[in-house]
C-alpha cells in the first residue's frame, strides 16, 4: 500500500516553455501533498505543501508564479513549471501523506531545460 | 531556523561491517522523526520515530531517538551491497506537516 506516482518520469523541454507534473496517490487518499526539489549531491528540499481545494503553500524564496502547484482531487497534484529555464533543471520529487505524518515519496521526474 | 544534521556525510565500508547514522536536531515543535533510504529514484519510508528510547527495528536496520539529546540514530547490521543508498533523516513539525530533512549520509558497500 501507500504508492505514489509520478508523471513523466523524465521531461526534455525547451526555454521558455512550460512544464507539468502529475503527482497522484494510488491506492489512499492524500490529505496533503507535497513538492520538493532535489539537486545533484543534495538533500531534499521543500517547495511547497498542498491539500486539496485550497491554495498551496510555498516556502520562502519559492516563486508561486513560476511554481503553479493544483490540487484537483484527493489523489492528484499538479506542478507546473512556468516559462523554464536551464537554471530550473532538477529532481522534483513529490510526497504524499494520509495521516499527516508518514510522507510516501514518488519516484521523481527529471526535468532538463535546454 | 529549524535545522537538522546528518553525519557522517559520507561513509564507506565493507560487506558485513556494522554502521551507525547519526541525525540530530533543532526545531521548535518537534512532532516526530523519520529515516528514508533513497538509491537511484525517490526515498523509501524505513522509520518514523515519536517516543525517546524506543527502538524501532526492520530486519537488519534499527533506529531509536533521544528527544533530550535531540538526536537520533540508524544502525545496519551485517550490510550488504544493497544497502548502498542515502540515508536521510527528516523531522516533522507540530502543526505544520512538513519534513524537514538533513543533509543525508551517502553510505556505499563494497563488496
Amino acid at each position: 500500500g501507500a504508492v505514489v506516482s509520478q508523471h513523466p518520469s523524465w521531461v526534455i523541454c525547451k526555454s521558455g516553455t512550460s512544464v507539468k507534473i502529475e503527482c497522484r496517490s494510488l491506492d489512499f487518499q492524500a490529505t496533503t501533498m507535497f513538492w520538493y526539489r532535489q539537486f545533484p549531491k543534495q538533500s531534499l528540499m521543500l517547495m511547497a505543501t498542498s491539500n486539496e481545494g485550497s491554495k498551496a503553500t510555498y516556502e520562502q524564496g519559492v516563486e508561486k508564479d513560476k511554481f503553479l502547484i493544483n490540487h484537483a482531487s484527493l489523489t492528484l497534484s499538479t506542478l507546473t513549471v512556468t516559462s523554464a529555464h536551464p537554471e530550473d533543471s532538477s529532481f522534483y520529487i513529490c510526497s504524499a501523506t494520509m495521516d499527516g505524518d508518514t510522507q510516501y515519496f514518488g519516484p521523481g521526474t527529471r526535468l532538463t531545460v535546454l | 531556523e529549524d535545522k537538522v544534521v546528518q553525519s557522517p556525510l559520507s561513509l564507506v565500508v565493507h560487506e558485513g561491517d556494522t554502521v551507525t547514522l547519526n541525525c540530530s536536531y533543532e526545531v521548535t515543535n518537534f512532532r516526530s522523526l523519520l529515516w528514508y533510504k533513497q538509491e537511484k529514484k525517490a526515498p523509501t519510508f524505513l522509520f518514523m520515530l515519536t517516543s525517546s528510547g524506543i527502538e524501532k527495528k526492520s530486519g537488519r536496520l534499527s533506529s531509536i531517538l533521544d528527544k533530550k539529546e535531540l538526536f537520533s540514530i540508524l544502525n545496519i547490521t551485517a550490510t550488504q551491497t544493497g544497502d548502498s543508498a542515502i540515508y536521510l533523516c527528516g523531522t516533522l513539525i507540530q502543526g505544520a506537516q512538513k519534513l524537514v530533512f538533513g543533509q543525508g549520509t551517502r553510505l556505499t558497500i563494497n563488496p
